[in-house]
């Protein structure tokens, strides 16, 4: 058991940049969840994926960011467009059931 | 929305005290998770939760599941200093608010050797 890795764990961008976060989830899992935390905040879900399918959708999923999981795998995340308000951990958790790990997040910069 | 609120916001103890810890909600969930973050790390599940009334441990590490279902507690015994970081609760309700976690703000634990 290799645990959720994520890629890149850090990452400093310039306003208005687009950037793109991987995450790859414990291979048996077929549940795959990104969250955002703020400092001095607990983790706020942003999307779920059932294999391939995204499920589940937060409010605060803006159109400025998308995630795939093309072969219900390994899943991107994308914000185009950033903004400093982006600036923030995001996090990438898998599961079977009901109980939900995380990966060490990668955290974002927006300068 | 659901939210979850979480007490104390800090602790600080000394070595070898027992630590308590409660969550509560303003609406039922069905799971309860507790986990552990370390700084610049991502939360580690400590220990999860499926009944109203349940009392799980993991090592010196107990929670219990409320019999309201809207509140849950974690007690950590004889506490050593790799304690130390942020405890969070999380619940879960897959009827109303599908497979989504939602997180308390956290109780940061200081331990004193």
């Amino acid at each position: 058991d290799t645990g959720v890795s994520q890629d890149p764990r850090h990452k400093i961008t310039k306003r208005g940049q687009n950037v793109t976060f991987r995450c790859d989830p414990i291979s048996e899992h077929n549940r795959l969840y990104w969250y955002r935390q703020t400092l001095g905040q607990g983790p706020e879900f942003l999307t779920y994926f059932q294999n391939e399918a995204q499920l589940e959708k937060s409010r605060l999923l803006s159109d400025r960011f998308s995630a795939e999981r093309p072969k219900g795998s390994f899943s991107t995340l994308e914000i185009q467009r950033t903004e400093q308000g982006d600036s923030a951990m995001y996090l990438c958790a898998s599961g079977l059931y009901y109980e939900q790990y995380f990966g060490p997040g990668t955290r974002l910069t927006v300068t | 929305g659901q939210q979850l609120n979480q007490s104390p916001q800090s602790m600080f103890i000394q070595e070898g005290e027992d630590v308590s810890m409660n969550c509560t909600s303003s609406s039922i969930f069905n799971t309860w998770l507790w986990y552990k973050q370390d700084p610049g790390e991502g939360p580690v599940l400590l220990i999860a939760l499926y009944k109203a009334g349940e009392l799980t441990s993991n090592g010196r590490l107990t929670a219990q599941f409320g019999i309201t279902r809207k509140d849950s507690f974690l007690n950590i015994s004889a506490s050593i200093p790799s304690d130390v970081g942020i405890y969070f609760c999380a619940g879960q309700h897959l009827e109303t608010s599908g497979s989504r976690l939602t997180f308390g703000e956290g109780t940061q634990l200081t331990v004193n050797p």
